[in-house]
């Protein structure tokens, strides 16, 4: 079983719909947790850290439950723009710049 | 100011063949990560290097070395390539020796390896 799983996707949704992205981790020792976005053949970029009382950037809203081991995205107002593909990720405490990242899910935003 | 730079941006090799990659930080970053993406998948953590020292290392075998040089620049070397090792490998270069707190690793734009 892979330590962080995502769907792959990909999500095709209009210009304007919110779309929700899930992602689970599997040990229990993991402390931090953030969002990547990756844009097509680029290198990954941090979107966004996740903490368990939740939070949100603009149109962005990221929420975490440790006790179901579960990460979720919510984009409201999709652009163009946000067409890429989103990676999961968790550090585990002591594990210094070691990130586990998902597999991403990709994201197609249409006119 | 110039973000993380990587050389080559592509490259193409044999299997049997070693290839080393490089990696210069964001000025005033003291640690420098490797990470290898194969394709439709996410990043995969092979090396963590602070103050030139080995810090973390990933599940990889040990055609995969790499090393910290007083500028924290970073080189990755493979040897005896599989056609496994295709791969977009990237570095990445924090501030401190742990980014646990904020996550942000900022990557550069990552060699592209073949090994044909």
């Amino acid at each position: 079983r892979k330590e962080v799983e995502q769907d792959p996707g990909p999500f095709n949704v209009p210009e304007g719909a919110t779309v929700a992205f899930n992602c689970t981790y599997s040990n229990s020792a993991s402390q931090s947790f953030f969002w990547y976005r990756q844009d097509c053949r680029k290198e990954p970029k941090l979107l966004m850290s996740v903490y368990s009382s939740g939070n949100e950037d603009g149109r962005f809203t990221a929420q975490l439950n440790r006790a179901s081991q579960y990460i979720s995205l919510l984009i409201r107002d999709s652009k163009l723009s946000d067409s890429a593909t989103y990676l999961c990720v968790v550090n585990r405490a002591g594990t210094a710049s070691k990130l586990t990242f998902g597999t991403g899910t990709r994201l197609q935003v249409t006119l | 100011d110039a973000g993380v730079t990587q050389s080559p941006t592509h490259l193409i090799k044999t299997r049997g063949q070693q290839v080393t990659l490089r990696c210069s930080p964001i000025s005033g970053h003291k640690s420098v990560s490797w990470y290898q993406q194969v394709l439709g998948q996410g990043p995969q953590f092979i090396f963590q290097y602070y103050e030139k020292e080995e810090r973390g290392r990933g599940n990889f075998p040990d055609r995969f070395s790499a090393r910290q040089f007083p500028n924290y620049s970073s080189e990755l070397n493979v040897n005896a390539l599989l056609l496994g090792d295709s791969a977009l490998y990237l570095c990445a270069s924090s501030l401190a020796g742990q980014a646990p707190n904020t996550g942000e690793l900022f990557f550069g734009e990552g060699s592209r390896l073949t090994v044909l």
